[in-house]
């Protein structure tokens, strides 16, 4: 079964707007690990931001945030002021327990292209 | 400099040959993976390695048999290639419960 799923296939914005994508999850676990990755033209993949499940607050990191709604099992990542490099393929992942070596599972990735 | 090396970063492979993909990580993380990215399945995980032992392994086939000589490399070794088996192969390290650094991959071509 697909522990993490992204519906949407690909995006496109203008500049300088706002973008959200959106990922949700299933696990059996009390404790997982949620985070997003950005895999660049190159192939280059790079971690943004990432969830602990048992925060309440929704992380931020530079223009890059979260919308954790751990009742529905979803985790959006909201891009603001989005730039043209910006442009790339988001993945979300999730980890599940507290074992270092935990299989980080990821969805299918979503496609982001910002115009200018 | 990066901190995961991936060698070599291009391989063609004729089918039935055997390759082996090299990775090596310089950020003293303990545990190390394999996923695999391809069209029909993106960012497949393969295997994961913690202190040099094997804590998982999703692949089916036991073609694909990962070998740690230090505690900073985790190989991986293809035999009897396949043209399915065309992929890029991304290796990663991380530290206790964090996330992962990936390296730049191995684009492995089994014609």
């Amino acid at each position: 079964a697909q522990k993490v799923t992204q519906t949407q296939t690909s995006i496109s914005v203008m500049e300088k707007t706002t973008v959200t994508m959106d990922c949700v999850y299933e696990t059996q676990d009390s404790s997982y690990f949620l985070f997003w990755y950005k895999q660049t033209a190159s192939g280059e993949i790079v971690f943004l931001i990432r969830q602990d499940s048992y925060k309440k607050e929704n992380a931020t990191v530079g223009h890059y945030s979260l919308n954790f709604q751990k009742p529905k099992s979803s985790i959006g990542l909201i891009i603001t002021a989005t730039q043209i490099e910006d442009s790339a393929v988001y993945f979300c992942a999730m980890r599940e327990g507290m074992s270092n070596y935990n299989v980080l599972y990821f969805g299918s990735g979503t496609k982001l292209t910002v115009e200018p | 400099d990066p901190k995961i090396i991936q060698k070599p970063k291009y391989l063609v492979a004729v089918t039935g040959s055997e390759k082996i993909l090299i990775c090596e990580q310089y950020l003293g993380h303990n545990a190390m993976y394999w996923y695999r990215q391809s069209a029909k399945k993106p960012l497949e995980f393969m295997f994961s390695y913690s202190y040099q032992k094997l804590m998982d392994n999703q692949t089916a086939s036991s073609r694909f048999q990962p070998q740690s000589s230090k505690k900073n490399h985790l190989d991986l070794q293809i035999t009897a290639l396949k043209p399915d088996d065309s992929a890029t192969y991304f290796c990663a390290s991380s530290p206790q419960n964090s996330d992962y650094t990936f390296g730049s991959g191995t684009r492995l071509l089994v014609i």
